[in-house]
């Protein structure tokens, strides 16, 4: 079975500055795709960022970049210049071709965001 | 675009009656919708998979009976706790994707936060 593991339960970063969250995953596939969501205080799930475990690429959203490590099953997303709207829980995810698209989600890391 | 409508948003009921919950797709058509439950500071643990016109696929240890599912339509899916009790009290969110695009990303509503009383 597939799990994602977020080891750091809380994170905090001043504004401004930059902040990584960790992720690892565990799967025999090759074919699959990660993802990573906020959750602010509304509770409503936004995506941030979606990687392709095909593309070697690491991908790249504004101010959110992954560092994908295929072979060291880990997918750490990194916020730059941090707001304190990017304050929220974030979880991690992923889904492979065989599972109709289900996702599974890590535990998730509760970001604070100071002045 | 992409925006998923869930409703209510909030409900409180007494113990024994049935409780349903909408996920609507505004603005695209959705084969497939997804329920999670999320307890308080606990990450979405997925209960059932539903296509448009067939019967969900639920979880292992997901009731069916318990949380029923109907997605009779491209934009509606909807999830009915029957006869529910205190210890269904959760956080309900849905995911819509589109049509025919697995590679889509799940676009989520804003869930529903339901206690029995």
């Amino acid at each position: 079975a597939q799990t994602v593991t977020q080891s750091q339960p809380e994170m905090s970063v001043q504004e401004a500055e930059t902040v990584t969250l960790s992720c690892t995953y565990d799967t025999s596939e090759s074919d699959y795709y990660l993802f990573w969501y906020k959750q602010p205080p509304s509770r409503q799930m936004i995506l941030v960022i979606r990687q392709e475990a095909y593309k070697q690429q690491n991908a790249t959203e504004n101010r959110f970049s992954v560092n994908f490590q295929k072979a060291a099953k880990s997918f750490s997303l990194k916020i730059s210049d941090s707001q304190l709207g990017d304050a929220a829980m974030y979880f991690c995810a992923y889904t492979y071709t065989g599972t109709a698209s289900k996702l599974t989600f890590g535990t998730g890391t509760r970001l604070q965001v100071t002045l | 675009g992409a925006v998923v409508s869930q409703h209510p948003s909030w409900v409180i009921c007494k113990s024994g009656t049935s409780v349903k919950i909408e996920c609507r797709s505004l603005d695209f058509q959705a084969t497939t919708m997804f329920w999670y439950r999320q307890f308080p500071k606990q990450s979405l643990m997925l209960m059932a998979t539903s296509n448009e016109g067939s019967k969900a696929t639920y979880e292992q240890g997901v009731e069916k009976d318990k949380f029923l599912i109907n997605h009779a339509s491209l934009t509606l899916s909807t999830l009915t706790v029957t006869s529910a009790h205190p210890e269904d009290s959760s956080f309900y969110i849905c995911s819509a994707q589109g049509a025919g695009t697995f590679n889509q990303p799940q676009h989520f509503g804003d869930g529903t936060r339901l206690s029995i009383l």
